[in-house]
């Protein structure tokens, strides 16, 4: 495994579709984390998962968002009722917990038209 | 709340320059500064810094942290077209999820 994948690459929609955006983790690590990243700023925290449990999520999330890690592998983040503010590049990153770097994947671009 | 500055937003340069990348930051609980870099895609790797004074190098780049000043720079030598890029500092946050919280980035272009 060489790193962290997401899937897919680039999404466009239609304001008030649902959008699902997936991340594979680096195989051995157990902490993942979703940020989202606006056009001229950084990386944003949304939420983050220990194995399966889901620990802390950001005030930035939603109850249209919703994340899910079922068997500690990969993760799913869901999206309903999508608006054009919500288009933004949906990175997901991994790490060995105890301070280990976290590793980011190529990101998720989504474009809500 | 947590703050990281970067500064500047936006630097050019010609190949052969030597670049200082700024970041300063405000958090509650820091744990390390992380320097990542961003070419149109994910951030990738470059340091994590946890002690102060202590330089860490890789080829032509180097970073240092600062706690006294709540500062770290990033140096790079003999800039190349290739090391134009966004350069991202984040600061991890100690306790719970340990978290990054970033600063909005410095645009660096090299010309030729």
């Amino acid at each position: 495994d060489t790193g962290v994948s997401q899937d897919p690459r680039h999404k466009i929609t239609k304001r008030g579709q649902n959008v699902t955006f997936r991340c594979d983790p680096i195989s051995e690590h157990n902490r993942l984390y979703w940020y989202r990243q606006t056009l001229g700023q950084g990386p944003e925290f949304l939420t983050y998962f220990q194995n399966e449990a889901q620990l802390e999520k950001s005030r930035l999330l939603s109850d249209r968002f919703s994340a899910e890690r079922p068997k500690g592998s990969f993760s799913t983040l869901e999206i309903q009722r999508t608006e054009q503010g919500d288009s933004a590049m949906y990175l997901c990153a991994s790490s060995l917990g105890g301070g280990g770097t976290q590793y980011f994947g190529p990101g998720t671009r989504l474009t809500v038209l | 709340e947590d703050k990281v500055v970067q500064s500047p937003l936006s630097l050019v340069v010609h190949e052969g320059d030597t670049v200082t990348l700024n970041c300063s930051y405000e958090v509650t609980n820091f744990r390390s500064l992380l320097w990542y870099k961003q070419e149109k895609k994910a951030p990738t790797f470059l340091f994590m810094l946890t002690s102060s004074g202590i330089e860490k190098k890789s080829g032509r780049l180097s970073s240092i942290l600062d706690k006294k000043e709540l500062s770290s720079i990033l140096n790079i030598t003999a800039t190349q077209t290739g090391d134009s890029a966004i350069y991202l500092c984040a600061v991890e946050i100690q306790g719970g999820s340990e978290k990054l919280v970033f600063g909005k980035g410095t645009k660096l272009t090299v010309n030729p």
